[in-house]
């Protein structure tokens, strides 16, 4: 199985100021078809999770811009430009161009 | 609008059965596949297994972990999707969810979740 591997696992941040979430995978995430099936998701407390971004850097409609997320190969990354209160939660990377599709432990953002 | 309902989960003995159900409604049901992903109790999330759209086969694909005591399928006719879980284990407490899969994508809708308590 492709082992995601998130860090930080717990990331305290002060308002206003960026973050970055690094995910990188055990093996490469390009598909046959040239695609790269590396998506990112946001668990608030007590929430199902919602999907930010898609295939790398793609952002979800409704997505706010401070959001964003890049990367290639094995490496990638989602980043905040500037975290605001309703930012606070799990977030998870996840890879689905090899089944079985697996996540990242999660990275937990809380408000310093 | 998109809305995906889980039901079914409540407590079952180790060994028993489950079915749980997922009612999907604001699309064409048919044309996605559909996923159901878990989340043990203070845990991160796990990919239970998911059920290809009738267009490209309606094939299933499982994890290790379940592979053998779970079954997914799907009613097009009703828009649901069932996660059929057989031989619980204590190890498969959790909450389920179900995911909306567009072609060539993941997860673009999650339900609400339901929870799986197997307990004796």
């Amino acid at each position: 199985d492709v082992v995601m591997t998130q860090s930080p696992l717990s990331l305290p941040v002060t308002l206003g100021q960026p973050a970055s979430i690094s995910c990188r995978s055990s093996q490469s995430l390009v598909y046959n078809d040239g695609n790269t099936y590396l998506n990112w998701f946001q668990q608030r407390p007590g929430q199902s999770p919602r999907r930010l971004i898609y295939k790398v850097s793609n952002r979800d409609s409704g997505v706010p811009d401070r959001f964003s997320g890049s990367g290639s190969g094995t490496d990638f990354t989602l980043k905040i430009s500037r975290v605001e209160a309703e930012d606070v939660g799990v977030y998870y990377c996840v890879q689905g161009t090899h089944w079985p599709y697996t996540f990242g432990q999660g990275t937990k953002l809380e408000i310093k | 609008e998109v809305q995906l309902v889980e039901s079914g989960g409540g407590l079952v003995q180790p060994g028993r059965s489950l079915r749980l159900s997922c009612t999907a409604s604001g699309f064409t049901f048919g044309d996605y596949a559909m996923s159901w992903v878990r989340q043990a109790p203070g845990k991160g999330l796990e990919w239970v297994g998911f059920i290809r759209s009738k267009a490209y086969g309606g094939t299933t694909e499982y994890a290790a972990s379940v592979k053998g005591r779970f079954t997914i399928s799907r009613d097009d006719s009703k828009s649901i999707a069932y996660l059929q879980m057989n031989s619980l284990k204590t190890e498969d407490t959790a909450v389920y969810y179900c995911t909306r899969d567009p072609p060539w994508d993941l997860a673009d809708y999650w339900g609400q979740g339901t929870l799986v308590t197997v307990s004796s």
